[in-house]
């Protein structure tokens, strides 16, 4: 089945940067674009960033261009975003999920917790 | 602000049949199909409905889903107490995802 469980969260004063990373089993993972969506507490969802199968097509969201950078490794299965200069607003849950562009974004991990204050 | 416009909240008594509307614009609801998230307290959103109205394999048939324009609505039929949750509307808008604030279901 499928399974997606990220890590890497925390506590970051603001300013500072965190990597977050998505390990993926139970599919081709190398088949499958792949989204990070986040969920500041007790808000909604905001799509973060997709990057393609094969890494060559990569999006952001205005909230977090320039900031952050998503990247992925097909051998290892891996998904990872790296985000810099955290702000305050960037607080949140932060889910990987498989991106069936053009189909919809079907499976979510549990999310990690990122949490920015000084 | 969400790009998707959802009622925040709804509700309904077990049994009943209620329905969560979703307003979106030519860009993504008028051009791209639907998907539909529920969201457990506590959990991970988990897909409901994709492609406006189709259900992934272990979705009860009391969930139904439908686009028309710029809007799309999900209904919810024969309520019940497991139920309550918080759904969110999703659509591709050119070249990324948008998503609905979310609709708390209270079921009374």
């Amino acid at each position: 089945q499928v399974q997606l469980v990220e890590s890497g969260g925390g506590l970051v004063k603001p300013g500072g940067s965190l990597r977050l990373s998505c390990a993926a089993s139970g599919f081709t993972f190398s088949d499958y674009y792949m989204s990070w969506i986040r969920q500041a507490p007790g808000k909604g969802l905001e799509w973060v960033s997709y990057i393609s199968s094969s890494g060559s097509t990569i999006y952001y969201a205005d909230s977090v261009k320039g900031r952050f950078t998503i990247s992925r490794d097909n051998a290892k299965n891996s998904l990872y975003l790296q985000m810099n200069s955290l702000r305050a607003e960037d607080t949140a849950v932060y889910y990987c999920a498989r991106d069936g562009a053009p189909g919809p974004i079907d499976y979510w991990g549990q999310g990690t917790l990122v949490t920015v204050s000084s | 602000q969400s790009v998707l416009t959802q009622p925040p909240s709804a509700s309904g008594t077990p049994g009943q049949r209620v329905t969560i509307s979703c307003s979106g614009s030519s860009s993504n609801i008028g051009s791209n199909t639907v998907n539909w998230y529920q969201q457990l307290p506590g959990t991970a959103p988990k897909l409901l409905i994709y492609s406006n109205n189709q259900r992934p394999s272990g979705v009860p048939d009391r969930f139904s889903g439908s686009k028309s324009g710029t809007s799309a609505s999900l209904a919810i039929s024969g309520l019940q107490s497991e139920d309550e949750a918080d759904y969110y509307c999703a659509a591709w808008d050119d070249s990324f995802w948008v998503f609905g604030g979310g609709t708390k279901l209270t079921v009374l």
